[in-house]
């Protein structure tokens, strides 16, 4: 199957500094990426959705200033947490849907990337 | 609007028994219809997908889920449960000519040796 990456997967920072996370897909190009935010224990709460080449489109109470994502190729996609906050703290997971049949279908997650904010 | 109900909170089952997680959606028109597994601190595993066909569907490690339109339902199966299947499962579904996936809240399952 196809595979994502993420990176990296943990990350501590200090409160107001900015975290950048990579998303990858490795054998497929990714014509959407989306970017999930999940809690412990909870289900996954899309932040926002982004295809190649155009701007995010954001879920309503999403700061789009706070989270940028940048989705400049078929196999990339950065969220930039900027300013962080310890509310910030969360487990951040990425998704990639390709363009051939086999792939459209379906979204293959990114392992994750656990971040805390101190 | 699209959206998922998995009823259950926890889902608690002996080893070597069979296991069930139930799962109803709502959708427009025909659902795209998606489980996966999810460990502790990990991404979402791909466990098996329903598009079009059978309705019995087989996916990775001995799951099956059985779609069913009538009650708009797809509940994952698996005849023997191991203990390596504790797990947090999700159901999800897209509507044809949608391009998000709604998630439900997830089922913690556990497997009592």
């Amino acid at each position: 199957g196809a595979v994502v990456s993420q990176h990296p997967s943990r990350v501590i920072c200090k409160s107001g500094t900015s975290v950048k996370i990579e998303c990858r897909s490795l054998d497929f190009q990714a014509t959407t990426m989306f970017w999930y935010r999940q809690f412990p224990k909870q289900s996954l709460m899309l932040m926002a959705t982004s295809n190649e080449g155009s701007k995010a489109t954001y879920e309503q109470g999403v700061e789009k200033d706070k989270f940028l994502i940048n989705h400049a190729s078929l196999t990339l996609s950065t969220l930039t947490v900027t300013s962080a906050h310890p509310e910030d703290s969360s487990f951040y997971i990425c998704s990639a849907r390709g363009r051939t049949s086999s792939a459209y279908n379906e979204q293959f997650f990114g392992p994750g990337t656990r971040l805390t904010v101190l | 609007a699209q959206s998922v109900a998995q009823p259950e909170d926890q889902v608690n089952v002996a080893e070597g028994n069979p296991l069930t997680v139930k799962c109803t959606y709502s959708v427009s028109g025909n659902p795209y219809l998606f489980w996966y597994v999810q460990y502790p601190n990990r991404g979402l595993q791909f466990l098996l997908k329903y598009i079009t066909g059978d309705n019995l569907v087989k996916g990775s490690y001995g799951f099956e889920a059985e779609f069913n339109k009538s009650q708009t339902s797809f509940h994952l199966k698996k005849p023997s449960a191991l203990v390596s299947d504790s797990a947090l499962y999700f159901c999800a579904v897209r509507g044809n000519g949608n391009n998000r996936l709604a998630f439900g809240k997830g089922n913690q399952v556990v497997v009592i040796p």
